[in-house]
């Protein structure tokens, strides 16, 4: 199992700051096979970017990623009010695992 | 618009069986895999496993094995989770999620989602 390990667990930050999330594999990730979601509390998780770099269809391009092999990063350029919520990565090679999310909460 | 509908909240005592749907429509059911994914209360999301609903073939995580039964009816565009031998950590909201196109590499990730059924398991 390709176990990922984000930090921090807990990220405060104001809005208008920019936020940098890491997230590290315990095995190389497959030709960049790494997601990032958003999950808002009470709602379904929501896909934002995928290959590592590529965002979904409809996500703001103040969202990124960028990494390979077993080290990746993801940024909010400037945050926004709704985008405080828990982040995951997701490895989607043969058997999909989440990181344990980092929550990015309103200092 | 694509949609998964899911059945509702069970209650369950441990060593019992449960089963959960998933219920797509607004595209092709046998073009995606559907995953299943589990949150624990207060907690981070756990990949269940995946189900191709072309050919019915399964893959599920290692700590599931041999607990997990992943089905599907093609008539109504349905998918099946049944969790057995319930404990009280299986507690949590259980999800399915449709991937992308079977013949991508995109398959694996999950792009839509079930609004979700909370399994309770207690005595």
């Amino acid at each position: 199992e390709n176990v990922l390990t984000q930090s921090p667990g807990t990220l405060s930050l104001s809005p208008g700051e920019r936020a940098t999330l890491s997230c590290r594999a315990s095995q190389s990730v497959s030709s960049s096979y790494l997601a990032w979601y958003q999950q808002r509390p009470g709602q379904a998780p929501r896909l934002l970017i995928y290959g590592a770099s590529s965002r979904a269809t409809g996500i703001p391009d103040r969202f990124s990623g960028s990494g390979s092999g077993t080290d990746f990063i993801f940024t909010i350029s400037r945050l926004e009010p709704e985008d405080f919520a828990v982040y995951y990565c997701q490895q989607y090679g043969s058997s999909p695992t989440f990181g344990q999310g980092t929550r990015l909460e309103i200092k | 618009q694509v949609q998964l509908v899911q059945s509702g909240a069970e209650v369950k005592k441990p060593g019992a069986s449960v089963k959960v749907s998933c219920k797509a429509s607004a595209y092709t059911f046998t073009g995606y895999y559907i995953h299943w994914v589990r949150q624990a209360p207060g907690q981070g999301l756990e990949w269940m496993g995946w189900i191709n609903p072309n050919t019915g073939g399964t893959d599920c995580a290692q700590r599931f094995q041999g607990r997990v039964t992943m089905t599907r009816d093609t008539s109504i565009s349905t998918a099946f989770m049944e969790l057995s031998s319930l404990r009280s950590d299986d507690t949590a909201v259980y999800s399915c999620a449709r991937g992308g196109s079977i013949s991508s590499v995109l398959r694996g990730l999950m792009i839509h989602w079930g609004q979700g059924a909370l399994v309770t398991v207690s005595s």
